[in-house]
């Protein structure tokens, strides 16, 4: 069955420090997101990514953070310079493009950020 | 923007026994709503889903359903097995437009065996 993977499980950072999150979704699936999970909380959305551009973003996704789709397959999150608040669980997410009747997200696994 | 409210926050029920979680959301434009299971150490994994044009719907042993009007939805697990125990998270989105997820609180479950 496919499924979404991402890199690294762990990553380990000093503040300050520019993070590169990397994620595959599913090979058929046109709609990406990023979704962050601090420990304990709930799943929190980030942002949102079509057609080779950011189709809606969150409060939390300021000018610190910028997504890509470098390649026909990877889709990156970078975080310039890390703060220590950071930390967390970073959830990529894909789904298909079947408008109007269609929004399953399928997420990854996820990469620990621990932000030092 | 959308709220979701999710409850109870833990749930311990006996193997065999049923459990229901229950979540309320506040946009009345949402029309899509999922649950996921998330395990220890793993990504949210979607059991379920319900759109606004169906009140219930059902899979084996899990059954979600939806009140429009209320504004709420439930999950509904019965004769629990003991890998039924995970963090469940309800969510609330657009079907079109606004696609991202709004996730509710979590909920503990732990069957005992």
């Amino acid at each position: 069955e496919p499924e979404v993977t991402q890199t690294p499980s762990h990553q380990v950072t000093q503040m300050g420090q520019e993070v590169i999150l990397r994620c595959v979704p599913i090979s058929n699936h046109l709609y990406f997101y990023w979704y962050r999970q601090i420990l304990g909380q709930k799943v929190e959305f980030l942002v949102s990514f079509y057609n080779n551009e950011i189709s809606e973003k969150s409060e939390i996704f300021d000018d610190q953070f910028s997504v890509e789709r470098p390649d026909g397959s990877n889709f990156t999150l970078k975080i310039r310079s890390t703060k220590l608040e950071d930390s967390a669980m970073y959830f990529c997410a894909s789904s298909e493009v079947r408008l109007l009747i269609y929004n399953e997200q399928f997420f990854g696994p996820g990469t620990r950020l621990t932000v030092l | 923007g959308e709220n979701v409210e999710q409850h109870p926050s833990t749930l311990s029920v006996q193997e065999g026994d049923s459990a229901v979680i229950k979540c309320t959301y506040s946009d009345s434009a949402s029309n899509y709503f999922p649950w996921y299971k998330q395990e220890l150490g793993k990504g949210p994994q979607l059991i379920i889903d319900i759109r606004s044009n169906v009140g219930e719907k059902k899979d084996q042993r899990i059954a979600v359903t939806l009140n429009k009007t209320a504004k709420h939805f439930s999950l509904h697990i019965t004769e629990t097995q003991p890998e039924d125990s995970a963090v469940y998270f309800c969510a609330a989105s657009r079907i079109t437009g606004r696609r991202a997820l709004t996730f509710g609180s979590g909920t503990r479950l732990q069957v005992q065996p």
